[in-house]
């Protein structure tokens, strides 16, 4: 079975501390995507990744930054976690080789909270 | 960017009960995906729909693809306890060097025994 995984189900960090969340699939795929997920708010995207160092900011970037130094992992870094930042975090893959919109595979999310 | 309106925001239904939710755009999309994120868990894809008008089935589920190509439909019939979840339409946008999705704000499932 193909695979996002995310290396932690549950966070609990203080203000001001850098959170590094690590995400890694195992599908060969080219695009990753980083997104928090609020209720009534939905999915929103943080950032994402076409190759291997490459990013680009999604629709909220700020107090965040990313790092994809593999292709097969994409981590999301907070630099100094703020309460506002408690969150579910989601990273998902996907591959667009083949020419359709296939979907994403999602990880099963990191809940992030700040104190 | 391309937003995505997806209703209804929440759902409280009998089990047994069928379930329709919707999602509109003011753009047209050339796919139009479903996702069902269960508690505590990722979204999980559901239904893909590549073509306008087209009905597709996935066991008690069937999405449909607007002929406008600016909205979709998800039904579920005989609804069931493992039913609840938060269901997310999506479809895809070019922005910068990749494809990506652009998901709606998902409609909260409850199913009452």
């Amino acid at each position: 079975d193909v695979k996002v995984t995310q290396s932690s189900r549950y966070l609990v960090k203080r203000t001001g501390e850098k959170v590094f969340l690590e995400c890694v699939q195992d599908m060969d795929h080219e695009n990753m995507f980083w997104y928090r997920q609020d209720p009534g708010l939905g999915l929103r995207l943080i950032y994402f990744s076409y190759d291997v160092k490459m990013k680009e900011k999604g629709d909220i970037p700020e107090g965040y930054s990313v790092s994809r130094e593999k292709k097969e992992r994409f981590s999301l870094i907070l630099e100094s976690a703020s309460t506002n930042q408690t969150s579910m975090y989601l990273c998902a893959s996907t591959d667009t080789r083949r020419g359709r919109s296939h979907g994403y595979t999602f990880g099963s999310g990191t809940r992030l909270t700040v104190v | 960017g391309q937003q995505l309106n997806q209703s209804p925001q929440s759902m409280f239904i009998q089990e047994g009960e069928d379930v329709s939710m919707n999602c509109t755009s003011s753009s047209i999309f050339n796919t139009w995906l479903w996702y069902k994120q269960e508690p505590g868990e990722g979204p999980v894809l559901l239904i893909a729909l590549y073509k306008a008008g087209e009905l597709t089935s996935n066991g008690r589920l069937t999405a449909q693809f607007g002929i406008t190509r600016k909205d979709s439909f998800l039904n579920i019939s005989a609804s069931i306890p493992s039913d609840v979840g938060i269901y997310f339409c999506a479809g895809p946008i070019y922005s910068g060097s990749a494809r990506q999705l652009t998901f709606g704000s998902g409609t909260q499932l409850t199913v009452l025994p």
